[in-house]
């Protein structure tokens, strides 16, 4: 089956600190690959996306790029602030009809001034 | 154009009562997913519809139960509500295009059940 695995959190760092949120992922075919970021008491927003091999999604300062060799889809920003603090959720669409969305654990980010 | 709407915004019931829970999906989108999300943990899958019919159902005991209406739109419905069942309860639609499906969130409902 399908599945989605993300690094586990919190993840903390300072304000202008590099960031990485590993995401790896296990599918048939060519899946779609999505980050979605939730704000304190807020729904889920896409942040990013990408729907095949070497495609680079890219929102915010946001970065992950679909690496089919690796099945990975890590999330990068060279520079956060405070108002990144979230939890992100790595997903994936299978590709084709009748194929349901598979999401990972969440990781929670937290970014001190 | 409307994003994903999900009424009430807050619930509060009574343990042992029941919860009706709405999801208005983005026009055009004719699947509806329903995730329940407890305090500090992830997303729990809980139902899947699509053109009316339930395509699969996460591991939720039976009084968890929902439907989907011609217009698309969606209801979950929570029975004899438990302390547990406290959570936020988020909607998204999506529409498959060119083999490819990407889901819409709404804010979610939050369910508090005393």
């Amino acid at each position: 089956g399908n599945s989605v695995t993300q690094m586990e959190g919190p993840v903390t760092l300072s304000e202008e600190a590099f960031l990485t949120i590993n995401c790896t992922y296990t599918a048939t075919g060519y899946p779609s690959l999505f980050w979605y970021v939730q704000y304190p008491g807020e729904g889920l927003q896409l942040l990013l996306k990408a729907t095949k091999a070497d495609d680079k999604g890219s929102n915010k300062g946001f970065e992950a790029t679909y690496r089919k060799e690796t099945t990975s889809f890590h999330l990068e920003k060279g520079s956060v602030q405070v108002s990144d603090s979230a939890v992100y959720f790595c997903a994936l669409s299978p590709w084709g009809a009748g194929n349901m969305l598979t999401f990972g654990g969440g990781t929670r980010l937290m970014v001190k001034p | 154009e409307a994003g994903v709407t999900q009424s009430p915004t807050h619930l509060i019931k009574t343990r042992g009562q029941q919860a009706t829970l709405r999801c208005s999906p983005i026009s055009g989108h004719t699947s509806v997913y329903w995730y329940q999300q407890a305090l500090g943990l992830g997303l729990q899958f809980l139902l899947w519809y699509d053109e009316g019919e339930e395509r699969n159902r996460g591991n939720f005991p039976p009084r968890f139960s929902g439907r989907q209406f011609p217009n698309y739109s969606s209801e979950l419905n929570v029975n004899a509500l438990e302390l547990e069942d406290s959570a936020l309860y988020l909607c998204a639609s999506s529409i498959l295009t060119g083999g490819r499906t990407e889901a819409f969130f709404g804010q979610g409902t939050r369910l508090t059940v005393v």
